[in-house]
């Protein structure tokens, strides 16, 4: 079975600084690992994901996230925020013969 | 290309009705998801249906059922609402194995249940 915890339901940032969203994991077989992005009124959209290979995953919109396996995290970062950046972050974890899951979510607001 | 289409986009029933929603996934897309979006849940995972067969699904009640059709189009139906239905019900297609392959989403039907 695999769950998602994502630490932080609301994160506040200056437009320009670092954006770091946090998403720790936990899966008794190799995960795959996503992050999505919502922005109000519309669906999810995907931002990057993890299956195999390269473990530092480079995404849309400048987002990248880095697969820890030790740490059991895939935080998502950005250097320097933007206000289009404001929105709902998701990260989902699947694995073979599991379901697929997603966290709470967590609301990033961009102060100008 | 279209995305994925959800009608309707808001619902309001009463406890005991039951609903019908409906999704068009992108076309071409074989595979459709449906999951329910609340404040307090964040985003849970109904069920998944692949060519007109339910591949795989959540731990919701035997009330939310759904079914595909041979143009891939999806229902979802719940019955004997509850207030604790009231949700943002979203669809989502994908190419392939929704276990590793990107999930396109459309943008919800609102569920109020009064």
């Amino acid at each position: 079975a695999q769950s998602v915890t994502q630490l932080g339901s609301h994160v506040s940032v200056s437009e320009g600084a670092l954006v770091l969203l946090r998403c720790n994991y936990s899966s008794s077989v190799p995960p795959y690992l996503f992050w999505y992005v919502q922005y109000p009124n519309q669906g999810l959209q995907l931002l990057l994901k993890y299956t195999t290979g390269a473990t530092l995953v480079k995404g849309i919109n400048g987002f990248e996230a880095e697969f820890k396996k030790s740490e059991t995290s895939f935080h998502l970062t950005k250097p320097s925020a933007h206000m289009s950046d404001a929105a709902e972050y998701f990260c989902a974890v699947s694995a073979p013969g599991n379901q697929f899951y997603f966290g709470t979510g967590t609301s990033l607001t961009v102060i100008p | 290309k279209a995305g994925v289409t959800q009608t309707p986009r808001y619902l309001i029933k009463t406890r005991g009705q039951q609903v019908t929603l409906s999704c068009s996934p992108i076309s071409g897309h074989r595979s459709v998801s449906w999951y329910q979006q609340t404040p307090g849940q964040g985003l849970q995972f109904l069920f998944e249906y692949f060519s007109e067969t339910q591949r795989n699904k959540g731990n919701f009640p035997g009330r939310f059922s759904g079914r595909q059709f041979s143009n891939s189009r999806s229902e979802m139906n719940v019955s004997t609402l509850e207030l604790g239905d009231s949700a943002l019900y979203l669809c989502a297609s994908s190419s392939g194995q929704i276990l590793y392959n990107e999930q396109f989403f459309g943008p919800g039907t609102r569920l109020t249940v009064l």
